[in-house]
């Protein structure tokens, strides 16, 4: 069975640090991972998707991966009250009609 | 990104009528579509996954005939809920596959039900 793990957190972290989130994931053959955030209430939004290994930067998120290891990771830079959200990791394993798997999601909280 | 749109974005019922939501990928096509369903402070939870001309595959769990999905083209899902209870008052929320090398799913903006 196809597993995405996340630490629920919350993770607490000053604004205009760092946050890093982490993901790991059962499916070795998984093909394309991807980061979401989702805001209380509202629905998940796309944030970046990464499938080869190592840094993919955008603005002031990094995506990371490393497949040997099944280890994906988002860094947010320069952490803003309004990156409070939950990060939802997801993983896509191939299979054509196959959606994402899931993992439960990580609670941000940037402190003021 | 492409974009997914729902509506009604908020519904409420009386206890015993049907609902139904509507589901498009507004620029692009999207063959493959999932409804999911979130409790508060709770995590997305699949609930069926429908595929445009044929029959939706239902997670374990879900209740097909009280969850009716309809997928009759490229563009546009539709989940019907059934004698809507107040335990099926929840945020359903849509999403699209977008086919290519990538495969990324986006999402809709969610339809709260409440059920009263």
């Amino acid at each position: 069975q196809k597993e995405v793990e996340q630490n629920s957190g919350p993770l607490s972290v000053p604004e205009g640090a760092i946050a890093s989130l982490n993901c790991t994931y059962s499916d070795r053959g998984s093909q394309s991972f991807f980061w979401y955030r989702q805001y209380s209430g509202k629905s998940p939004e796309l944030i970046m998707f990464i499938y080869s290994n190592g840094d993919k930067e955008d603005g002031r998120f990094t995506a990371q991966l490393n497949k040997a290891s099944q280890y994906v990771s988002l860094l947010i830079r320069d952490s803003q009250p309004s990156d409070s959200a939950t990060y939802l990791c997801a993983v896509y394993s191939g299979g054509g009609a196959d959606g994402l798997t899931f993992g439960k999601g990580t609670h941000l909280i940037i402190q003021p | 990104g492409a974009v997914v749109s729902q509506h009604p974005s908020r519904v409420i019922c009386k206890s015993g009528t049907s609902v139904k939501i509507e589901c498009r990928s507004l620029d692009f096509q999207a063959t493959t579509m999932f409804w999911y369903r979130q409790f508060p402070k709770k995590s997305l939870m699949l609930m069926a996954t429908s595929n445009e001309g044929s029959k939706a595959t239902y997670e374990q769990g879900v209740e097909k005939d009280k969850f009716l999905i309809n997928h009759a083209s490229l563009t546009l899902s539709t989940l019907t809920v059934t004698s809507a209870h107040p335990e099926d008052s929840s945020f359903y929320i849509c999403s699209g596959i977008l086919s290519g090398p990538y495969n990324e799913q986006f999402f809709g903006p969610g339809t709260r039900l409440t059920v009263l």
